[in-house]
């Protein structure tokens, strides 16, 4: 079955860095979507993303955070200056049209 | 506001045992319906989804869920655990294509031999 890859698996970054985070989702696939966790918490909507623009995004996704579509296979998650509570684990999915998601594996970024 | 409560923080089940995870959703309409299991420091996997006609949805390693329409809800079956079901489990609704997934906050499910 296709799958979601994620890169890198753990990223360490200190304080105030940029981090990006990359994601391949399935090839056709439409539909893109960034989610958190926190240690010990639920997942957190991030943001949507359909037809080259951002289709929704929650309160977490202030300014800090940006995503691109650089090209046809890679969807990005930019934090511009990290802070120590953007440390969670980071989850791209992406689902073509029907609501099934497909998860990757995720990227845990500790800032420290 | 849309919501979606999973009552029980940790439930330790014998091996062997039946389950049941409870799932609840506050929406005004029949949303999409799914169950994720995380196992420690992995991903999140699919087990089963609901979208419309049979209440009854059969998913992978042996789980079951169905939708009652008139209690909201959406509740996780296995008739019998085995020690590998040991994980988090995660309730998701999503009201149509294309829509973020709002997840409950887990039930971590224990199983003793």
């Amino acid at each position: 079955e296709p799958e979601v890859t994620q890169t890198p698996s753990h990223q360490v970054t200190q304080m105030g860095q940029e981090v990006i985070l990359r994601c391949v989702p399935i090839s056709n696939h439409l539909y893109f979507y960034w989610y958190r966790q926190i240690l010990g918490q639920k997942v957190e909507f991030l943001v949507s993303f359909y037809n080259n623009e951002i289709s929704e995004k929650s309160e977490i996704f202030d300014d800090q955070f940006s995503v691109e579509r650089p090209d046809g296979s890679n969807f990005t998650l930019k934090i511009r200056s990290t802070k120590l509570e953007d440390s969670a684990m980071y989850f791209c999915a992406s689902s073509d049209p029907a609501p099934k998601q497909y998860f990757g594996p995720g990227t845990r970024l500790t800032v420290t | 506001a849309q919501s979606v409560t999973q009552p029980d923080i940790h439930i330790t089940v014998s091996e062997g045992a039946s389950l049941e995870l409870r799932c609840n959703y506050s929406y005004g309409a029949t949303p999409y319906l799914f169950w994720y299991v995380q196992s420690p420091g992995q991903g999140l996997q699919l087990l089963l989804k609901y979208f419309s006609g049979d209440t009854l949805v059969q998913g992978i390693k042996g789980f079951e869920a169905e939708f009652k329409r008139s209690q909201s809800s959406f509740n996780l079956r296995k008739p019998s655990v085995h020690w590998s079901d040991a994980a988090e489990y995660f309730c998701a609704v999503a009201m149509e294509y294309g829509n973020k997934l709002v997840f409950g906050a887990g039930t971590i499910l224990r199983v003793k031999s």
